[in-house]
């Protein structure tokens, strides 16, 4: 599975935006961005995906570099309750892949009053 | 709409008992996984099914450790006998297909916190 790099903590201040960087230098043709987070004692929650192009949800913002290579979460204001883990996934779309999430360590986001 | 329910979200036992943990994913979706969350190893998929038949199971720990879908309704991930290094948070997830494609989101349910005495 191609994988991913993220910082592994970053921390905002709170009404400010964050942007949450994501490396996938062996990202294939096939492989969709994800963006999960986990807030504390609860399941991970999707945030948000894309392919190619840029992305925007009720949530984020998910910017995707024009090699595919990198991407970038974008919280436009944070909040309090956005203090969470966050972790960059790529998904295969077919093959023995299908339908396979493997999260790595992610970013812990502090967001500060 | 009903979101994945696990049971029981939490679990204490002791060492050598069969622990049974339970999950109903959302009514329609027809792909269904089982995580195990720890902090050393973080989260870690250890099976899937799609239309409850098991695809990879290549993340289950050992023999110990089965997992069963029945129906599409309802999945069972059994550890018999347990140890005290199966200490985890358990989560289910479950998803739909778009388009003949996995591109959807999975929706995980609360999780089941096992503790092996």
């Amino acid at each position: 599975d191609a994988k991913t790099t993220q910082p592994n903590s970053m921390e905002s201040n709170e009404e400010e935006p964050v942007h949450l960087p994501c490396n996938h230098s062996t990202i294939s043709g096939t492989d969709y961005i994800h963006w999960y987070r986990q807030l504390p004692s609860q399941g991970p929650e999707y945030v948000i995906h894309g392919l190619t192009s840029n992305v925007n949800n009720r949530m984020a913002s998910l910017a995707i570099a024009e090699d595919r290579k990198s991407s970038t979460l974008i919280l436009h204001r944070a909040t309090l309750r956005d203090a969470a883990v966050y972790y960059c996934i790529l998904r295969g779309a077919g093959g023995t892949s299908y339908g396979k999430l493997t999260f790595g360590q992610g970013t812990i986001l502090t967001v500060h009053p | 709409d009903a979101g994945v329910i696990q049971s029981p979200r939490h679990e204490v036992t002791e060492m050598g008992q069969e622990v049974t943990l339970r999950c109903k994913p959302i009514s329609g979706h027809n792909s269904l996984f089982w995580y195990r969350q720890t902090m050393m190893r973080g989260l870690e998929l250890l099976i899937y099914f799609n239309n409850n038949v098991p695809i990879d199971d290549s993340g289950m720990p050992e023999d110990r450790f089965s997992a069963k879908m029945p129906n599409a309704s309802f999945s069972t991930l059994k550890i018999q006998p347990s140890e005290p290094r199966d200490s985890a948070v358990y989560f289910c997830a479950s998803s739909s297909p778009e388009g003949g494609y996995y591109t959807g989101e999975l929706f995980f349910g609360e999780g089941s916190r096992l503790t092996v005495l």
